[in-house]
């Protein structure tokens, strides 16, 4: 099973920040990699998939980068509505696998 | 747009069963992948299984593959979840998802609300 590992745990940051958020997985996915943001509450929702493809409708202040097993989520200027946990996915393995979570406060 | 709407909140006794139904919208179902995932309180989001609409084939993770079956019906866009043999430990929130590029190693670009499992004596 690919262990999804994600850093830091919590991050707290001001509106208007730019902030970096870290998944790394324990083998290689080459691109095969997604993000969901999570508010309390409500389901997960795609943000970005195959690490650096936004999804329909998400802010380009969301953008994804990262190939084998080193992935990042950044948020380029940061907003009130942002505030929720973040959690990467891998999909190039059986099992599938997300990480545990970073959640970000502002 | 993409829909997915699950059934309600259930309540069950430890040895029993639970089943799930999740409803789709605003996609071709029959091309698409249902995926099943749930979240104990505090908890990481964990796979349980998927179902590939269009031929029935299932799989599911190593922890579940002896007593969950997913099921199907084309005729409402309906997926189903059956869980047996319930413990305190599956007490969680159980999501579907969908990936609607029709491959099962995807990613999942619409989910279902969530419906609340208890599992309590």
């Amino acid at each position: 099973e690919i262990v999804m590992t994600q850093s830091p745990a919590t991050l707290s940051a001001s509106p208007g920040e730019r902030v970096t958020l870290s998944c790394r997985a324990s083998q290689t996915l080459s691109h095969i990699l997604a993000w969901y943001q999570q508010k309390p509450g409500q389901a997960p929702r795609l943000l970005i998939y195959d690490a650096s493809t936004r999804a329909s409708g998400v802010p380009a202040r969301f953008s994804g980068s990262g190939f084998g097993t080193e992935f990042t989520l950044t948020i380029s200027s940061l907003q009130s509505e942002d505030s929720a946990i973040y959690y990467c996915q891998q999909y190039s393995n059986w099992p599938l696998t997300f990480g545990g979570g970073t959640k970000v406060e502002i | 747009q993409l829909q997915l709407v699950q059934s309600g909140p259930e309540v069950e006794k430890p040895g029993t069963s639970v089943r799930v139904s999740c409803t789709a919208s605003g996609f071709t179902f029959s091309n698409s992948v249902i995926h099943w995932v749930r979240q104990a309180r505090g908890q990481r989001l964990e796979w349980i299984a998927w179902i590939v609409v269009g031929s029935g084939h299932t799989n599911s993770a190593q922890n579940f593959q002896d007593r969950i079956t997913l099921s199907r019906d084309m005729s409402t866009g309906t997926a189903y979840m059956e869980l047996n043999s319930l413990t305190s430990e599956d007490t969680a929130v159980y999501y579907c998802a969908a990936g609607i590029t029709g491959t099962a190693f995807n990613w999942f670009d619409a989910w279902g609300q969530g419906t609340q499992v208890t599992v309590s004596s």
